[in-house]
Parts: C-alpha cells; sequence; structure tokens
C-alpha cells in the first residue's frame, strides 16, 4: 500500500524566501509528527499533530516556522524567511494511533531543503 | 528532557561477524524504545521495538532488551550480512506525548 509522501523531494531556496513542504501520510493515521534531520545526526522533533489539532509545537525553532493539518489528513510546514541554518532534511512521519508512543512511525523520504 | 545517546560510528565489520550498537537513554516516565533503520537512498523504517521493561523486541536476526536498571537498549546480531550496511538510529518515545527523540544514529558497513 501507499506510504507516506513528501513532496518536493528537494528543494533550493534563495536566504530570505519562504518555502512549504508538504507531507500526505498513510491513509487513516491519526497522528503525523514533523522532524528536522541535519546532517549527520539523528531527527530532531518540531511538532505533532493529532488529526488536525496541533497538539505539541515545542520542537519549532522559530517563529518562522509553522504547520497545519487543516482536514487531519495532508500536512504543510512552512518556513517563512528562510536562513542557511535551516538547512536540513525535513521528515513527516504518521503513526495509526492517538496514543502513538507505543506505536511505531512511519516516515517519509524527507525533503531536502537547501538555503543559499 | 528526554535523551539518547548511540555508540558513535562507523562501524566495519566483516561478514558473519557479531554485531553489537550500545544506546543508552534519559527519560522521565516510562517510555518505549525502538531501533530504526535507513538503507542507503531510502527512509526510516521501524527494525524492531520494546514497550516496557524486559521486553525482548526482535526482528531479521537483530534482538535489543529494554533494560530499566541500566537504561539501556542495546542492538545485536549474531552474523551480520552485507545487505545489514546502513545507519542504524536508536529511539524513545513518550507513551503519553507520542514524539520520539532519537540518536545520532551508526553507520554499520558490513564488508564481504
Amino acid at each position: 500500500g501507499a506510504g507516506v509522501s513528501q513532496s518536493p523531494r528537494y528543494k533550493v531556496a534563495k536566504r530570505g524566501q519562504d518555502v512549504a513542504l508538504r507531507c500526505d501520510p498513510i491513509s487513516g493515521h491519526v497522528s503525523l509528527f514533523w522532524y528536522q534531520q541535519a546532517l549527520g545526526q539523528g531527527p530532531e522533533f518540531l511538532t505533532y499533530f493529532q488529526n488536525e489539532a496541533q497538539l505539541d509545537k515545542s520542537g519549532l525553532p522559530s517563529d518562522r516556522f509553522f504547520a497545519e493539518r487543516p482536514e487531519g489528513s495532508v500536512s504543510t510546514l512552512k518556513i517563512q524567511r528562510t536562513q542557511q541554518e535551516d538547512s536540513a532534511v525535513y521528515l513527516c512521519a504518521s503513526s495509526p494511533s492517538s496514543a502513538s508512543g507505543r506505536y511505531e512511525q512511519y516516515f517519509g523520504p524527507g525533503t531536502r531543503l537547501t538555503v543559499t | 528532557g528526554d535523551s539518547v545517546t548511540q555508540m558513535e560510528g562507523p562501524v566495519t565489520l566483516s561478514e558473519e561477524a557479531f554485531l553489537t550498537i550500545n544506546c543508552t537513554y534519559t527519560a522521565t516516565g516510562y517510555p518505549s524504545l525502538f531501533w530504526y533503520v535507513q538503507y542507503p537512498g531510502e527512509g526510516l523504517q521501524l527494525l524492531l521495538k520494546a514497550t516496557k521493561a524486559d521486553d525482548k523486541g526482535s526482528n531479521k536476526g537483530f534482538e535489543a532488551t529494554y533494560r530499566k536498571e541500566t537504561t539501556s537498549f542495546h542492538l545485536e546480531k549474531g552474523s551480520v550480512q552485507v545487505s545489514d550496511s546502513a545507519v542504524y538510529f536508536c529511539a524513545l518515545s513518550d507513551t503519553n506525548a507520542g514524539k520520539s527523540t532519537f540518536g545520532d544514529g551508526t553507520t554499520l558497513t558490513v564488508k564481504p
């Protein structure tokens, strides 16, 4: 079946531009996560949705980062006024349960963002 | 806050060698523990998990036991294959909040 998909797979942005990264989770999955992965490091949590509700956004590094999931399925991570330190791979993951701590997360292939 | 510390890599082994990748964690509650694997050119995928103390997760010949007393979840495999070459991530998940905390990954290369 279809897994988690993300688009675009690669994005090059000039410093100061706004970008929007899309995530299509596995159909029916309640929980959706965004992570940021710098080169050579593990994924770092950004934000978490349960259906359309954003329950945790404690990992968003600044107010330039904004995420939404308006209908409880597709999610968009938006970064305004991109900076070079935003260059990373952005991973989306979904999980079938609201008690998602006990369940695995299914990861998409990621979007590699390069800010020049 | 929660944290995960993994054995630094890279790790290079010959085929059929024994593998151990160490992972220790710090958490305030009773997390679930996971090993994820990322094969070249692919996304992260679950390798195995354990949700409570003394549980053993296993898959594809890999094993890890949830040791609360030593706050560890070491990954082992008795005989590695070239196809096991990948990056391995240890992670914990807060049972209530759901978000996962990852280690920095260990790159394993298995040579024929």
